[in-house]
């Protein structure tokens, strides 16, 4: 059962410590999206990878975020240091090439307190 | 303004009626569609895609695009409380950044 895989599922943490969540795209999909969502803004994309490079990541904050694919079966979204504002769903998502539905994970729920 | 605009809801119907959802976009350069579900607190799941003019029946599901219009509608036949849900519309521009992007969605609740 091909699926996106993303840990942790949740995740609660206290302000200004570092969160990482990771990502098994569906093997052989060579595009990952970092989405967060939220009640008030919907899904934004954070970060966009094609074939591990990254394409796209201006709806991301530079200055607490980072996004990387270390090989083709890991992505991952780093935060630090985090914030209570950070507090959202965050959803990862694979595709096979540039004309492609995207499929998701089952999200990583954090809580910044 | 959001380039992928949806009614926020709630959009009740009686079970067995036909639920519509709209979508409208503000880019022409769109060219995919697509139709994602969302139950309370789990991921998007894709139940559409469509590419062109006219309309792409999926078993009770239907998807109407209209590019002169700008808008791309669902339709639910026969709707279920099963169907109840969040609706999500996603838009992709071919010829750049090809990333899909997403409405708000339409909360759908759908009464016995």
């Amino acid at each position: 059962d091909a699926r996106v895989t993303q840990t942790p599922r949740h995740k609660v943490t206290e302000m200004g410590q570092e969160v990482t969540m990771r990502c098994q795209p569906i093997l052989g999909h060579n595009t990952v999206f970092w989405y967060r969502q939220t009640m008030m803004q919907g899904l934004e994309l954070l970060a966009y990878f094609r074939n591990r490079a990254p394409l796209d990541d201006s709806g991301m904050p530079k200055d607490r975020f980072s996004a990387e694919m270390p090989d083709a079966t890991l992505a991952t979204l780093k935060i630090q240091p985090s914030e209570p504002r950070d507090s959202a769903v965050y959803f990862c998502a694979s595709g096979l090439g540039r004309d492609t539905e995207a499929f998701f994970g089952q999200g990583t729920r954090l809580t910044v307190v | 303004q959001k380039e992928v605009e949806q009614n926020s809801g709630p959009l009740s119907v009686p079970e067995g009626a036909i639920a519509s959802l709209n979508c409208t976009y503000s880019d022409r350069g769109s060219q995919s569609f697509f139709w994602y579900r969302q139950y309370s607190g789990k991921s998007p799941e894709l139940i559409m895609f469509i590419y062109s003019n006219g309309d792409k029946e999926d078993g009770r599901f239907t998807a109407q695009l209209n590019k002169a219009s700008q808008y791309v509608s669902l339709l639910i036949r026969d709707s279920q409380p099963s169907d109840s849900a969040t609706y999500l519309c996603a838009v992709r521009v071919e010829g750049g950044s090809y990333i899909p992007t997403f409405g708000r969605g339409t909360s759908l609740i759908v009464h016995p």
